[in-house]
C-alpha cells in the first residue's frame, strides 16, 4: 500500500527566506507524486507533479521539487518566500499502474501549513 | 470553463437531518471523487465514480451515499447527519485513463450540530 508522510505540520519562514517542505513516500513501485496548495477557504490547486520524467520538477509560483528514489523523498522548495505563499501544502502519491485502471484516487499526506512573516 | 463547482458552499445541519451535496464539472472528465478534509488528517476518499451510472467506495464511505446519473454531476448524500460528519468536503475530477492529476472544486463546509 502507498502512503505519504509530511514532516512538520507547520513551517514558519521569513519573507525572502528559503522554503523547504518535506515529503516522504512509501510505495512498492516508483510512484507518481504531486504537490497541491490550498489557500484559505479555497480548493486544492496543483503546484507540480512528477511522472517519471525529469527528477527535478518545476511548478508554478517559483516552486520546485526533486524526486530522490534513494531517499524516497519529494521535498518542495522555493528559494525566496513571499507573503502570498502562506497556505497549506499537500503532498500526494499515486500508483502509475493505476493510470490505466479505473478509479484510483490520490493518497494525500496530512498537510503542512506554511506561514510567512515580514 | 468553470472547472469543478460545488453547491452549497456552506451548510449547517442538525443531527439526523439529510442533505445532498452537488458536484458539477464541465471538462468532460470520466472519473469523479468525493473527499473529506479534517484538521490534521489530510484528505480522505469517501466514494468515487469511474463513469456515468457507476460508483464505488473509498476509504471512509460509512454514512454517505453517492450517485452519478449524469457524467457531469456527482452527488454526495447524507441520509442522517451526525456530528462526526462535520468537515470540509471536496469534489475532484480526473480526465480518465492515462491521467493521474485531479482537479478540485472549492469545497463545501458542513457543520452538523
Amino acid at each position: 500500500a502507498q502512503s505519504v508522510t509530511q514532516l512538520g505540520s507547520h513551517v514558519s519562514v521569513s519573507e525572502g527566506a528559503l522554503v523547504l517542505l518535506r515529503c516522504n513516500y512509501s510505495s512498492s513501485v516508483p510512484p507518481y507524486l504531486f504537490w497541491y496548495v490550498q489557500y484559505p477557504n479555497q480548493g486544492l490547486q496543483l503546484l507540480l507533479k512528477y511522472t517519471s520524467a525529469a527528477t527535478l520538477v518545476k511548478g508554478i509560483n517559483g516552486f520546485e521539487a526533486e524526486f530522490k528514489k534513494s531517499e524516497t523523498s519529494f521535498h518542495l522548495t522555493k528559494p525566496s518566500a513571499h507573503m502570498s505563499d502562506a497556505a497549506e501544502y499537500f503532498c500526494a502519491v499515486s500508483d502509475p499502474r493505476a493510470a490505466n485502471q479505473a478509479g484510483t484516487a490520490l493518497i494525500f499526506g496530512k498537510g503542512t501549513t506554511l506561514s510567512v512573516s515580514s | 470553463n468553470a472547472g469543478v463547482t460545488q453547491t452549497p458552499k456552506f451548510r449547517v445541519l442538525k443531527t439526523g437531518q439529510s442533505m445532498t451535496l452537488l458536484c458539477a464539472q464541465d471538462m468532460n472528465h470520466e472519473y469523479m471523487y468525493w473527499y473529506r478534509q479534517d484538521p490534521g488528517m489530510g484528505l480522505r476518499l469517501i466514494h468515487y465514480s469511474v463513469g456515468e451510472g457507476t460508483t464505488a467506495k473509498g476509504e471512509v464511505p460509512d454514512g454517505y451515499n453517492v450517485s452519478r446519473l449524469k457524467k457531469q454531476n456527482f452527488l454526495l448524500g447524507l441520509e442522517s447527519a451526525a456530528p462526526s460528519q462535520t468537515s470540509v468536503y471536496f469534489c475532484a475530477s480526473r480526465p480518465g485513463q492515462g491521467f493521474n492529476e485531479q482537479f478540485f472544486g472549492p469545497g463545501t463546509r458542513l457543520t452538523v450540530l
